[in-house]
């Protein structure tokens, strides 16, 4: 099974700043790598796909780079929406895993 | 539209059986890759089942043996029988659709609370 780790676990910044959250994988999984956004209650929203593609309707500040073992989800300029939890996940192998998490909260 | 609207969850003892149902609109669920996926109460998403178009399943290795991925090409749902069920189980479900034939999901459920306790 391939792991995800996700960090920081907690990254707590302010409306404007920059936030970068980095998502390690346990062995190759090439590009196919996504990144979600789930906020209190809600389902999960698709952000981005194979490590840099961004999913229909998601706003130019988001973006997703890597591949292999080592990827990064920046958010160039936070919104107030945008503070929420973030999870990658790999379709390269089964079975499907996700990483534990990223909370960007308000500082 | 598309839309994913999950039912059947609830308050189910330990070693019992529950079935989830994913009533899907907008596109065809034979036709795509779909999923379950849950989270455990305050923990991260865990992929259980999938689907694919041709009709092969997978699971997860806790699962496997007591779950079961299903679809009804007819009502265009999807379902997941679940059975011995144990207090692990526990957490909301979610169906979701699986992007362009991959198992990246654009679309997901409200979620269901499936709650294993006695």
């Amino acid at each position: 099974e391939i792991v995800l780790t996700q960090s920081p676990a907690t990254l707590s910044l302010s409306p404007g700043e920059r936030a970068t959250l980095s998502c390690r994988a346990s062995q190759s999984v090439s590009r196919y790598l996504a990144w979600y956004q789930q906020k209190p209650g809600q389902a999960p929203r698709l952000l981005i796909y194979d490590a840099s593609n961004r999913a229909t309707g998601v706003p130019s500040r988001f973006s997703g780079s890597g591949s292999g073992t080592d990827f990064t989800l920046t958010i160039s300029s936070l919104e107030p929406e945008d503070f929420a939890v973030y999870y990658c996940q790999q379709r390269s192998s089964w079975p499907l895993t996700f990483g534990g998490g990223t909370k960007v909260e308000i500082k | 539209e598309v839309q994913l609207v999950e039912s059947g969850g609830g308050l189910i003892q330990p070693g019992g059986s529950l079935g989830l149902s994913c009533a899907a609109s907008g596109f065809t669920v034979s036709a795509n890759y779909m999923s379950w996926v849950r989270q455990a109460p305050g923990k991260g998403l865990e992929w259980v089942s999938v689907i694919y178009s041709g009709g092969n399943t997978y699971y997860t290795d806790s699962v496997k043996g007591r779950f079961t991925i299903s679809r009804d090409t007819s009502k265009n749902t999807l379902y997941l029988q679940m059975n011995s069920l144990r207090a692990e189980d526990t957490a909301v479900y979610y169906c979701a659709r699986g992007r362009d034939e991959t198992s990246f999901f654009d679309y997901w459920g409200q979620g269901i609370l499936v709650t294993v306790s006695s």
